[in-house]
């Protein structure tokens, strides 16, 4: 079945560092693939996403790009802010109603 | 505003005591579903909704029941609340397609003990 592993938490950055968060998948077709972010007390929203290989989805100076042959999407952001803390979801879908699935989650905290 | 709306927010239960967990959408979309959150699992789908009267299980439906008689109304029932389904619940929708994006409640943090 289709699965998604991304890097263990909680990451702890201070203010203006680079923030790389790994995300891999594993799926039978040619997924979509997102990140959405929570930040506390709130749901998730999408925070970008990417349709087919190559693909860059980008957003709030987030950016991941859709690596077919290593089946990964990374999110990078060069220059975290301390509003960046939140937890942050890989996820795949592959079909066309939507069905997300979801890695773990991965905390980010940003200090001053 | 476009928004998906749950309650309740939060929720302390005993064992056994039937509960409903309502969510709303306003956006005219189709496709609506439940997931509920854990620690080091992410979320994980429990039953999801193409359409109206369109139901079925997602990944882990056991203990849930769910019900679609309007497009915008997608309740969670738990017939008999243990324990193991103390959790944060999402309920989300989406439009459909390739690619779409779902738009999520604000969560339910249901205590069951």
């Amino acid at each position: 079945g289709n699965s998604v592993t991304q890097m263990e938490g909680p990451v702890t950055l201070s203010e203006e560092a680079f923030l790389t968060i790994n995300c891999t998948y594993t799926a039978t077709g040619y997924p979509s693939l997102f990140w959405y972010v929570q930040y506390p007390g709130e749901g998730l929203q999408l925070l970008l996403k990417a349709t087919k290989a190559d693909d860059k989805g980008s957003n709030k100076g987030f950016e991941a790009t859709y690596r077919k042959e290593t089946t990964s999407f990374h999110l990078e952001k060069g220059s975290v802010q301390v509003s960046d803390s939140a937890v942050y979801f890989c996820a795949l879908s592959e079909n066309s109603w939507g069905k997300l699935q979801f890695g773990a989650g991965t905390q980010v905290v940003v200090t001053p | 505003e476009a928004q998906v709306t749950q309650n309740p927010r939060y929720l302390i239960t005993v064992t056994g005591k039937k509960l409903t967990v309502t969510c709303s959408q306003n956006m005219n979309h189709e496709y609506m579903s439940w997931y509920r959150q854990d620690p080091g699992l992410g979320l994980r789908q429990i039953y999801y909704s193409m359409n109206v009267e369109v139901t079925d299980k997602g990944d882990v439906p056991e203990g849930y029941k769910v019900s679609r008689k309007e497009k915008r109304n997608f309740p969670l029932i738990l017939e008999s609340p243990s324990p193991n389904q103390t959790s944060l619940y999402f309920c989300a929708s989406s439009l459909g397609g390739f690619g779409t994006e779902a738009f999520f409640g604000q969560g339910t943090r249901l205590t069951v003990v």
